[in-house]
């Protein structure tokens, strides 16, 4: 078993549709939780950070931590054709003193104009 | 503020010849951050510097890959020989410590090896 899911998709809504974006993991000790978006033949751009459980909100963009079901979200509000890219998941958990980062396989998504 | 930078974009080689990756981090982070990230899939890391010090390479296959980052850096990651299965994209990043959770990607290297 993976340490993170992520369903890749692809997903498609119409312009204006809320999107709804999510993993689940299975490491309780991942303590950081991150959401990146990918264009294609870019590298990752870090969306939004999260340490603890709950909401936090940037903009058109609501990241979501449930730690007792293992489950995070990243919700898009009034969506645009250029949020069509792939959104990778991101958690990190330390090891030996240090960091350590894993991703999901993202997912891609279509906004459709 | 200049972001990560790679070279070259693209590289196309044969199998059995060596390749190398060249990356330049934000001024002033001392983490860097050298992933694959194979089609349909999230970057796997390979390895991770913390200014000149290797401290996690355990991903990384030794018996082809090897990198380095003199002077704590620019960094450059090479394989040698190279198989068909290296083909990916190869991406750097830094934070500007250790474990920051604000890592700033590269716009990769895509690698195709025929």
């Amino acid at each position: 078993q993976k340490e993170v899911e992520q369903d890749p998709g692809p997903l498609s809504v119409p312009e204006g549709a809320i999107v709804s974006l999510n993993c689940t993991y299975s490491n309780s000790a991942f303590q950081y939780f991150m959401w990146y978006r990918q264009y294609s033949r870019k590298g990752p751009e870090l969306l939004m950070y999260t340490y603890s459980s709950g909401n936090k909100e940037d903009g058109r963009f609501t990241a979501q931590v449930d730690k007792s079901s293992k489950y995070i979200s990243l919700f898009i509000r009034d969506s645009q054709p250029s949020d069509s890219a792939t959104y990778l998941c991101a958690m990190a958990r330390t090891t030996s003193g240090t960091y350590k980062y894993i991703f999901g396989t993202g997912t891609r998504l279509k906004v459709l104009a | 503020e200049a972001g990560v930078v790679q070279s070259p974009r693209y590289k196309i080689i044969e199998k059995k010849q060596p390749v190398a990756f060249w990356c330049n981090p934000i001024s002033g982070h001392n983490t860097l951050y050298w992933y694959r990230q194979n089609l349909g899939q999230g970057p796997e890391l390979l390895i991770r510097y913390e200014n000149e010090e290797a401290v996690d390479d355990s991903q990384l296959p030794k018996d082809r890959f090897s990198a380095e980052r003199l002077k704590g850096v620019d960094s450059t990651l090479k394989i040698q020989p190279a198989e068909l299965g290296d083909s990916a994209v190869y991406l750097c990043a830094s934070t500007p410590r250790e474990g920051g959770t604000e890592a700033f990607f590269g716009q990769g290297t895509r690698l195709t090896v025929v």
